[in-house]
């Protein structure tokens, strides 16, 4: 158990749909990061908070929007979906610094039909 | 640009023999992390080893090693003594002080181990 807790594990929903992903970090991390898995993209870092702060934007869609809370729990909210988004989502949580580990969450699977 | 190249996408052992997955990496900032991850079929991402770019001996973590050649940029995983259930796929993956501390990853070893 890494410590990062993801819900839903599963989400099945149509296209043009939103959704919200819902992580918390581990106890002491201030950054929280999401990657986004896909067949065809492999693993993509997506987004990072750190203490409440939007600190590094990746390959992020503009459909695709994060925050994270004064608790320094993040959500990730997709919207619009379409088929390609259907991927495994990925939370992970770290201390500062390129040094430190990321542990991650065991990922919320999103399918689009 | 930072970059992790896995040329093997997939391996084969043999239970209880010793296994290297490939890993080399490319980047300018002399300031960097070199982490392995562990994905089996169930999905999650397990943490393995890590390794700094400052750090003297390769790094050990009980069955896990690192074979790290900085000059050659390169950051092999060993596995020894194999298990069943090491099955799974194997991510190496780089984060530099001056790439904020987002992690870039290579395209994964699938390792399949047999009886």
């Amino acid at each position: 158990d890494s410590g990062v807790t993801q819900t839903p594990k599963h989400l099945i929903t149509a296209t043009g749909q939103r959704v919200t992903l819902r992580c918390s970090p581990r106890s002491g991390d201030l950054s929280v990061y999401w990657y986004q898995q896909s067949l065809d993209q492999g693993l993509q870092f997506l987004i990072q908070y750190y203490n409440g702060e939007e600190r590094a934007k990746g390959n992020i869609l503009e459909r695709f929007s994060a925050q994270q809370f004064p608790d320094l729990h993040s959500e990730l909210n997709l919207s619009s979906l379409e088929l390609g988004d259907s991927a495994l989502y990925f939370c992970a949580s770290s201390g500062q610094g390129y040094q430190e580990t990321q542990y991650f969450g065991p990922g919320t699977r999103l399918l689009v039909l | 640009a930072q970059k992790i190249t896995q040329t093997q996408p997939g391996m084969f052992v043999q239970e209880k023999e010793a296994v290297t997955l490939d890993c080399t990496y490319d980047t300018s900032d002399p300031s960097y992390g070199l982490f392995w991850y562990k994905q089996p079929s169930s999905g999650e991402m397990i943490f393995l080893i890590y390794q700094g770019s400052y750090d003297q001996q390769n790094a050990t973590e009980g069955r896990y090693s690192l074979n790290f050649q900085k000059a050659r940029k390169s950051a092999n995983l060993v596995i020894s003594a194999s298990q069943l259930g090491d099955s799974a796929m194997y991510f190496c993956a780089i984060k530099s002080r001056t790439n904020t501390d987002k992690l870039i990853f290579g395209t994964g070893t699938r390792l399949q181990v047999f009886p």
